[in-house]
């Protein structure tokens, strides 16, 4: 059993609608982390929290938001999105946002975009 | 900025045969280095880390990986493969944030 909760495991939506993405973790780690993974291709980092302040954005397009309410919990706000962010969106943690950190993930949440 | 290299995308082998998974690392200073395993349609799970201690490091469910540093790598193996090995492996290095490799698919034939 994964130690990170991701909800919902699957969300079809269309492109006008909004939608969120929830991340939790109980290992009262410091740094949480939202990644993109594409079919056959290894995740893609999208965004950083560390002590629940964003502190690294990957260029990603503002029609994702991200949140950090408190040291336990994730979310990923989506609105107005396209085709081809289609994705399994992975959550992970650890315990900070230091060089040499495993990161412990979530299952994922399958994104399907109509 | 560093990198990884898996050399292999896809691997076969027989159950009860030994699995190798290549992986060559590019790093101006000391690597830490993992290797995670993604099953369908689940997340990834940490197999096994390297922080600059003992070159040969033992993970999880049998699997073991050496580093070299004279051969800049940090091959996976598993003397005996099992059904449930059947994944997707991805050597990955950290450094401000984690940096992945390609992936090697595992295939096990009974």
């Amino acid at each position: 059993d994964t130690e990170v909760t991701q909800t919902p495991k699957h969300l079809v939506m269309g492109m006008t609608n909004k939608k969120s993405l929830k991340c939790e973790q109980h290992m009262g780690h410091r740094a949480m982390y939202w990644y993109k993974q594409k079919a056959k291709k290894p995740p893609e980092l999208m965004f950083v929290y560390s002590y629940e302040k964003l502190s690294i954005n990957e260029s990603v397009p503002s029609r994702f938001s991200p949140e950090c309410p408190n040291s336990s919990l994730l979310n990923l706000h989506l609105h107005a999105l396209q085709p081809e962010d289609s994705a399994l969106y992975l959550c992970a943690s650890s315990q900070g946002a230091e060089r040499g950190q495993p990161q412990h993930f979530g299952d994922g949440t399958r994104l399907s975009i109509l | 900025a560093q990198s990884v290299t898996q050399l292999d995308s896809h691997v076969s082998v027989s159950e009860g045969t030994p699995v190798l998974l290549r992986c060559n690392y590019s790093s101006s200073y000391s690597p830490s280095l993992f290797w995670y395993v993604q099953h369908p349609n689940k997340g990834l799970q940490l197999l096994l880390k390297y922080t600059s201690a003992a070159t040969l490091v033992k993970g999880i469910n049998g699997f073991e990986a050496e580093f070299k540093k004279s051969e800049t790598s940090f091959h996976l193996t598993k003397p005996s493969a099992h059904m449930s090995d059947a994944a997707e492996y991805f050597c990955v290095v950290s450094d401000y944030k984690l940096s992945f490799g390609a992936g090697t698919t595992v295939t096990v034939r009974a």
